[in-house]
């Protein structure tokens, strides 16, 4: 089955300073993952994923993350925090099921990042 | 585009009370479409998944004829919580997904709907 983990539950960096966000992931098959974005009162919103194409993946807002297969990981990083980005983020696996019928998504629990002015 | 939007955005019930929760695609057609709830400081779980037209498949653990959902359309589908009780006090999300937009892995979600039964 799969799963992901979030090792943060809580990440505060300054305003300007680079941001590090881990995710590892646990997968049967050569998985599909999404960090997703939660800003309160709001929808979730997908900022990147990684369908076995380029292990580097670009996103919004500036945002990427890097498939690491050896390393099971696929952390969400950003160069320079600004205020805006405080919100909480999400990686998910997508479950392919039997010959990704299902394509259900998994959630990781979460980490919260704050940025500090 | 792929815009999802929910209705209500909060609402407050008496236990014992039914409510509805409505769930639409704004601009594409949602061949499918997912329940989650999420408990503070907790992750999203699924509930259920819904193809229009056709009944849920419910996950595990969740009761069908506590949450019942339709799916009537392409771009709506309904979670009604019949007898609410205290515990059922959550923040409820639906998501979106369209065959045509970006694959189907991808899901849209909306802002969510928070629940709380006295």
């Amino acid at each position: 089955a799969q799963s992901v983990t979030q090792l943060d539950s809580h990440v505060s960096v300054s305003e300007g300073t680079p941001v590090l966000l881990r995710c590892n992931y646990s997968s049967s098959y050569s998985p599909s993952l999404f960090w997703y974005v939660q800003h309160p009162n709001k929808g979730l919103q997908l900022l990147l994923k990684y369908t076995s194409a380029a292990t580097l993946v670009k996103g919004i807002n500036g945002f990427e993350a890097e498939f690491k297969k050896s390393e099971t990981s696929f952390h969400l990083t950003k160069p320079s925090a600004h205020m805006s980005d405080a919100a909480e983020y999400f990686c998910v696996v997508s479950d392919q099921g039997h010959g990704g019928a299902t394509n259900k998504l998994i959630f990781g629990t979460g980490t919260l990042l704050a940025v500090q002015p | 585009g792929a815009v999802v939007s929910q209705h209500p955005s909060w609402v407050i019930c008496k236990s014992g009370t039914s409510v509805k929760i409505e769930c639409r695609s704004l601009d594409f057609q949602a061949t499918t479409m997912f329940w989650y709830r999420q408990f503070p400081k907790q992750s999203l779980m699924l509930m259920a998944t819904s193809n229009e037209g056709s009944k849920a498949t419910y996950e595990q653990g969740v009761e069908k004829d506590k949450f019942l959902i339709n799916h009537a359309s392409l771009t709506l589908s309904t979670l009604t919580v019949t007898s609410a009780h205290p515990e059922d006090s959550s923040f409820y999300i639906c998501s979106a997904r369209s065959r045509r937009l970006a694959g189907l892995e991808t899901q849209y979600f909306g802002p969510g709907t928070r629940l709380l039964v006295l």
